[in-house]
């Protein structure tokens, strides 16, 4: 099976743009987590998507968003870019379903590396 | 009050030899789960273990092992025979509760542990 894919590996915007960053899970896995990594605040949930719905979000501003389209793949946006928002962001696929309980195990791709200059 | 804590930022190991990684965590959920991750420089976070809070045995997967002590609230990760390839950051997360009545599908990372492998 096919890891998990994000798109692009790496990306510079400028202050006040706004970005869009890709993540296609593992097939058959119906959820989708994103999480920003930065060397002061360490790995932080953002949002998890399932079933095309938001069901878990983390403590971020509105300006990070995200979406999930019917074929599981998913998106994060990131509107007026702040220097703080440079990070690596990394999404991880699940089945969702909740069937392994605790046990669920979610896979990482490589992870987006954003600069904001 | 951090829910999961790795107090070595650092550790060295020569190759061949074992090294213990250190995690504690803290939750009130009797149900939870234990992971651990790789993370090369790279970036991927690569999973290698997972326990659960009520598996009796210790989690073994190939060189990994989990060294649980659930009164004491730590979830060790064990490398044997340390290879040059073992150099990588390491993460312990948890989760806490099924994901659909608990906290979600959401992982709580630690600040991890920088292993270099020696010759």
């Amino acid at each position: 099976k096919a890891g998990v894919t994000q798109t692009p590996r790496y990306l510079i915007k400028t202050r006040g743009q706004q970005v869009t960053l890709s993540c296609s899970p593992i097939s058959g896995h119906r959820s989708v987590s994103w999480y920003q990594q930065t060397p002061g605040q360490g790995l932080q949930f953002l949002f998890e998507y399932f079933s095309e719905t938001q069901r878990n979000k983390g403590n971020f501003p509105g300006r990070f968003s995200g979406r999930q389209f019917s074929n599981s793949r998913s998106e994060m946006n990131v509107s007026t870019l702040e220097l703080g928002d440079s990070a690596l962001y990394l999404c991880a696929s699940s089945l969702g379903t909740g069937r392994a309980g605790v046990r669920e195990t979610q896979y990482f791709g490589p992870g987006t590396r954003l600069l904001v200059l | 009050a951090q829910k999961i804590t790795q107090t070595q930022p650092g550790m060295f190991v020569q190759e061949k030899e074992a090294v213990t990684l250190d995690c504690t965590y803290d939750t009130s959920d009797q149900s939870y789960g234990l992971f651990w991750y790789k993370q090369p420089s790279s970036g991927e976070m690569i999973f290698l273990i997972y326990q659960g809070s009520y598996d009796e045995q210790n989690a073994t997967e190939g060189r990994y092992s989990l060294n649980f002590q659930k009164a004491r609230k730590s979830a060790n990760l064990v490398i044997s025979a340390s290879q040059l390839g073992d150099s990588a950051m390491y993460f312990c997360a948890m989760r806490e509760g099924p994901i659909l009545t608990g906290g979600g599908n959401k992982l709580t990372f630690g600040t991890g542990t920088q292993l270099k492998v020696e010759l």
